[in-house]
Order: structure tokens, then sequence, then C-alpha cells
């Protein structure tokens, strides 16, 4: 069975501060991977996906992430963090579904504080 | 392109009424996804629907039902609400090409309370 683990519930950063989110994953095969955000009371944002290829992939708004198979790990960065990062962040591994269509199982989410 | 778009925004229900959440997409996209959102527990599926006339039960699908209505519309009932479905509600889709896993697209969801 697929699932992903976000070991930090919160993470607060000053402004202008690097930031690493970690994500461990657990899948039979090679999976897919994805960050979403969520601001408050908004929907998920696709921030980036890893598919194949480079395990180093760029998203929207700075942010990038590596694949790193010998950890199971996709952990999200950025190098300068803008007070308007502060939101949730959630990684999500991709699967098939045995009725078709694609499966995502979610982390638990990280909640980004952002200090200015 | 509006993407994902959910009905109503709120909804307040007493317990053992019943209601329908309305989703709809305007990418073309195959499969449709309905999740609920609790704290500290990151969204999970209720049902989905591969494809126009499919539907299938995701993890947690106790106390609801799903109609694909036609490719763009994907609707959650909740028959007899209970106040354990008092969540947050996601509708998504996704494309599928040459059988590769496409990223799901998520509406700005439905912010159910049942006393």
């Amino acid at each position: 069975a697929q699932s992903v683990t976000q070991p930090d519930i919160h993470i607060t950063v000053s402004e202008g501060a690097s930031l690493e989110l970690r994500c461990n994953y657990s899948y039979g095969a090679t999976p897919y991977l994805f960050w979403y955000v969520q601001s408050p009371g908004q929907g998920l944002q696709l921030l980036l996906k890893y598919f194949s290829g480079d395990t180093l992939v760029q998203g929207i708004k700075g942010f990038e992430a590596e694949f790193k198979r010998s950890q199971s790990s996709f952990n999200l960065r950025k190098p300068s963090v803008h007070w308007s990062d502060a939101a949730e962040y959630f990684c999500a591994v991709g699967g098939v579904l045995t009725g078709g269509g694609n499966k995502l199982t979610f982390g638990t989410g990280t909640q980004l504080k952002v200090e200015l | 392109n509006a993407g994902v778009t959910q009905t109503p925004k709120f909804q307040v229900l007493k317990t053992g009424q019943s209601m329908t959440l309305q989703c709809a997409q305007d990418m073309n996209h195959n499969s449709m996804y309905w999740y609920r959102q609790d704290p500290g527990m990151g969204l999970r599926l209720i049902y989905y629907s591969a494809s126009e006339g499919t539907t299938d039960k995701g993890e947690v699908p106790n106390g609801y039902n799903v109609s694909r209505l036609n490719k763009r519309e994907f609707s959650l009932r909740l028959e007899s609400a209970a106040p354990s479905q008092t969540s947050v509600y996601f509708c998504a889709s996704s494309g599928i090409s040459g059988g590769l896993t496409k990223e799901q697209y998520f509406g700005p969801g439905t912010r159910l309370t049942v006393t």
C-alpha cells in the first residue's frame, strides 16, 4: 500500500530564510510524486510534480523538490521564503486505481508560518 | 477556464438531512474524485469516477453516494447526514494520456457542518 509521511506538522521560518519541507513515501514501484499548497479557505494548488527523468524538479513560486530513491524522499525547498508562502503544504504519491484513474495518497500536511 | 467548480461553498445541515454537493470541470478530464479533509488527516478519497459512466469506492465511502452525470459533472450525495460528516469536501479532476498518471486539479471546496 502506498503511504506518505510528512514528519513536521508545523514549521516556522523567518522571511528571507531558506526552507526545506520533508516528505517520505512508500510505494512499490516508481512513484509519481507531487507537492500541493493550500492557503486558508482555499483549494489545493499544484506546486510541482515528478514523473520520471531529472530528479530535481522546478515548480511554481520558486519552489523545487528533489527525488531521492535511496531515501524514499521528495523534499520541497525554497532558497528564500516570502511572507506570502505561509500556507499548508501537502506531499502526495500517485498510483493507479483498480477501477482506473489515478490515486493520490496525501501526507497529513505541514503548516508553514513565516515570521516577518 | 474556470477549472473545477463546486457548489455550495458552505452548508449547515441537521442530523438526518440530505444534500447533494455539485462539482463540474471544464478541462475535458476523464477522471473525477471526491475527497474529504479533516484536521490532521490530510485528504481521504471518498469516491472516484475513472471515466464517464463508472464510479468506484475510495477509502471512506460509507454514508455517501455519487453520480457521474456526464463527463463534466460529478455529484456527491449525503442521504442522511451525521455529525461525523462535518468536514471540508474537495472535488478534483485529472486527465490520463497514454496510460500516464496525471496530476489532479482541485476545486475550492465545500465546508459542511452537521449539527
